[in-house]
């Protein structure tokens, strides 16, 4: 059973561009979370989705960026626009059945975005 | 939702046994205590979860007092691969987890 996927790695855009995230869960996993983390810094909730449906996007910045899982395929984080600011580390994760605690959830490896 | 607090950077040997500790004054009654272990460049990764007194599992064990106001994470015989940052975060609920900046442990030879 792979663990969560997210591509690419490693990201280059130029200000002004847009950046697509992309974020396979865990087989089996309905529940996707998005965070940014930036150096020495801790995560930041971003968005918490499950298949079809935003549960909570309250961490998202209002403009620029949006979120989807769709019933088929990975969950995307998209990033219109994006500007020297935006330059993070943006990690996924998925848990089960449930958001709640004793569900652990799982980590993907992290799609590093730097913006020239 | 509660918030932590947990020294920025610990130093340990290998061999040792680490112990590090948080602070969560406002811990609420349903709140969960978890660590996440993080390497650098990397997504953070599950070590383990309590609610009170103590779990062990095979990474490490947690204590927790009555009063639930603080916990210590224990790892036993540290190796260099050991060095990492690691969370201690409670809640009750995945996404609603506040990730502070954690604890860097630096294991030297």
């Amino acid at each position: 059973n792979a663990g969560v996927m997210q591509n690419p790695r490693h990201l280059v855009r130029r200000r002004g561009q847009e950046a697509r995230l992309r974020c396979s869960p865990m087989k089996g996993h309905s529940h996707v979370y998005w965070y940014r983390q930036l150096p020495e810094e801790g995560l930041k909730f971003m968005v918490y989705l499950q298949k079809e449906n935003i549960i909570d996007e309250s961490g998202m910045p209002k403009e620029r960026f949006s979120a989807e899982f769709p019933k088929e395929g990975p969950s995307i984080l998209r990033i219109q626009q994006v500007v020297r600011g935006d330059s993070a580390a943006y990690f996924c994760a998925s848990s089960p059945l449930s958001d709640r605690v004793g569900t652990e959830a799982f980590f993907g490896q992290g799609t590093r975005l730097t913006v020239v | 939702l509660a918030k932590t607090t947990q020294p920025i950077s610990m130093d340990s040997y290998e061999g040792q046994e680490v112990n590090i500790t948080c602070s969560h004054n406002n811990i609420a009654t349903n709140d969960y205590i978890t660590w996440y272990q993080q390497f650098p460049s990397q997504g953070p990764r599950f070590i383990i979860q309590g609610y009170k007194t103590k779990v062990t599992n095979e990474v490490a064990s947690l204590f927790i007092p009555a009063d639930r106001k603080s916990s210590t994470l224990s790892l036993p015989r540290v190796s260099l691969s050991d060095t990492a940052v690691y969370y201690c975060l409670v809640g009750d609920s995945n996404y609603q987890l506040i990730w502070g900046a954690g604890t860097k442990l630096i294991i030297k030879p």
